[in-house]
């Protein structure tokens, strides 16, 4: 166990639809990360928080975003979804969020199914 | 540009065999961290093993050791002493030091390399 919690574990749900995932980091850990993980274009990183704050943004469509709430947990909100927005949603955390050093810990992942 | 290029899609290893999983990279920052993660058919990632890029000792942990060979660019997995439990997803990961409104902490990885440990 990681540490670090999302939720829900799966998700099915329809074209054009909204959802929110959830992630809780590891204890101390003030930086969040968002990656999505499908067959065709396999880990890609979305975003990163850290301490309540955007600090990088990576392949993350206009149709998604993300926060960072002052008790650390953070939010990926996915909207106008589309058939291939069907991916394992992962959220990561560490401790300072900077360097090369800062180990990220991931959670178990959200399975997002889009019909 | 892939950055972390793992050429063995997948390998079959026997049980209480050792297997090494490549992995190079490409970069020109001078500081940069290396990582393996293994990910299970369940799904999620588990860190496995971290090399900084101005160590100059391999990383050991426990069956995990890695081979850095800083000048080829290359940051190879050992799995000692191969369990049925080791079969999983493997992925080599690269951090970068250097600050970009893109690139701050993320980790690029690689495609992947599936090992199936046979009895």
């Amino acid at each position: 166990d990681s540490g670090v919690t999302q939720t829900p574990k799966h998700l099915i749900t329809a074209t054009g639809q909204r959802v929110t995932l959830r992630c809780s980091p590891r204890s101390g850990d003030l930086s969040v990360y968002w990656y999505q993980q499908s067959l065709d274009q396999g880990l890609q990183f979305l975003i990163q928080y850290y301490n309540g704050e955007e600090r990088a943004k990576g392949n993350i469509l206009e149709r998604f975003s993300a926060q960072q709430f002052p008790d650390l947990h953070s939010e990926l909100n996915l909207s106008s979804l589309e058939l291939g927005d069907s991916a394992l949603y992962f959220c990561a955390s560490s401790v300072d969020g900077a360097g090369s050093t800062d180990t990220q810990y991931f959670g178990p992942g959200t399975r997002l199914t889009v019909l | 540009a892939q950055k972390i290029t793992q050429t063995q899609p997948g390998m079959f290893v026997q049980e209480k065999e050792a297997v090494t999983l490549d992995c190079t990279y490409d970069t020109s920052d001078q500081s940069y961290g290396l990582f393996w993660y293994k990910q299970p058919s369940s799904g999620e990632m588990i860190f496995l093993i971290y090399q900084g890029s101005y160590d100059e000792q391999n990383a050991t942990e426990g069956r995990y050791s890695l081979n850095f060979q800083k000048a080829r660019k290359s940051a190879n997995l050992v799995i000692s002493a191969s369990q049925l439990g080791d079969s999983a997803m493997y992925f080599c990961a690269m951090r970068e030091s250097h600050m970009t409104t893109d690139s701050w902490g993320k980790l690029q990885f690689g495609a992947g390399t599936q090992v199936v440990v046979t009895p």
